[in-house]
């Protein structure tokens, strides 16, 4: 069965400061991949999404930058975070089968 | 400008109850239209896909329809509980897999269960 993996769950980080998410997904090859950002009571809003190693397409600009690594590896990466920053981060994952997309746990980020 | 909406934006019902959210869309081209629900603090989980061509779906006690000509969704739940309390979203999607599978999301029903 297919899982996927968010780190870390909290993070709480000072304006100005570097940012790395991560998330892996197991249990399936070459995923579409997706970071979603969720600011508090708000609904979902696509930040990038990537069909293959490598390939990121930015949804909104911003100072955060996506990369892919591995085939089930995405990271989402800030060099100077905002305030604005601040939100519920969510990677996702597509099944080629069924076109739905499977959550992962989410990372709480604050900026003070 | 595709578009998902959802309303009421907010609900409170009584354990037990029954109740109905509903979803408008405006995406063109229409691939599939899903309701996933959102614990707090948690990562939305699907609750049903439905495509064009189908007009009723359910899972227990959720029963979603469809009707594609008037771009129009609803999500029932039936002998509502406890642990029903969540966010509900309406989701749409217009894009293929291959190019990208990009999903159109409403903003939301918040709907508590009170004993």
């Amino acid at each position: 069965s297919q899982t996927i993996h968010q780190w870390p769950a909290t993070l709480v980080q000072p304006v100005g400061s570097p940012l790395s998410l991560e998330c892996t997904v197991e249990g399936t090859s070459n995923p579409n991949l997706y970071w979603y950002r969720q600011a508090a009571g708000r609904g979902l809003q696509l930040l990038f999404y990537s069909v293959g190693i490598g390939q990121i397409s930015s949804e909104v600009p911003q100072n955060l930058s996506a990369s892919r690594p591995q085939d089930r590896q995405f990271i989402l990466s800030s060099k100077k975070l905002l305030l604005s920053d601040s939100g519920f981060y969510l990677c996702a994952w597509m099944s080629r089968e069924t076109h739905t997309q499977y959550f992962g746990p989410g990372t709480r980020l604050t900026v003070l | 400008k595709n578009q998902v909406e959802q309303s009421p934006q907010s609900l409170i019902i009584l354990e037990g109850k029954n109740c109905t959210l509903q979803c408008n869309y405006t995406v063109s081209p229409f691939s599939n239209l899903r309701w996933y629900k959102q614990d707090t603090g948690r990562g939305p989980v699907s609750l049903t896909i439905m495509t064009f061509s189908e007009n009723t779906k359910s899972n227990g006690r959720y029963t979603a329809t469809l009707d594609a000509d008037t771009k129009q969704s609803s999500l029932h739940i039936t002998a509502s509980q406890l642990s029903d309390s969540a966010s509900y979203i309406c989701v749409v999607s217009g894009y293929p897999y291959n190019q990208g599978g990009k999903l159109i999301f409403g903003q939301g029903t918040e709907l508590s269960v009170k004993p």
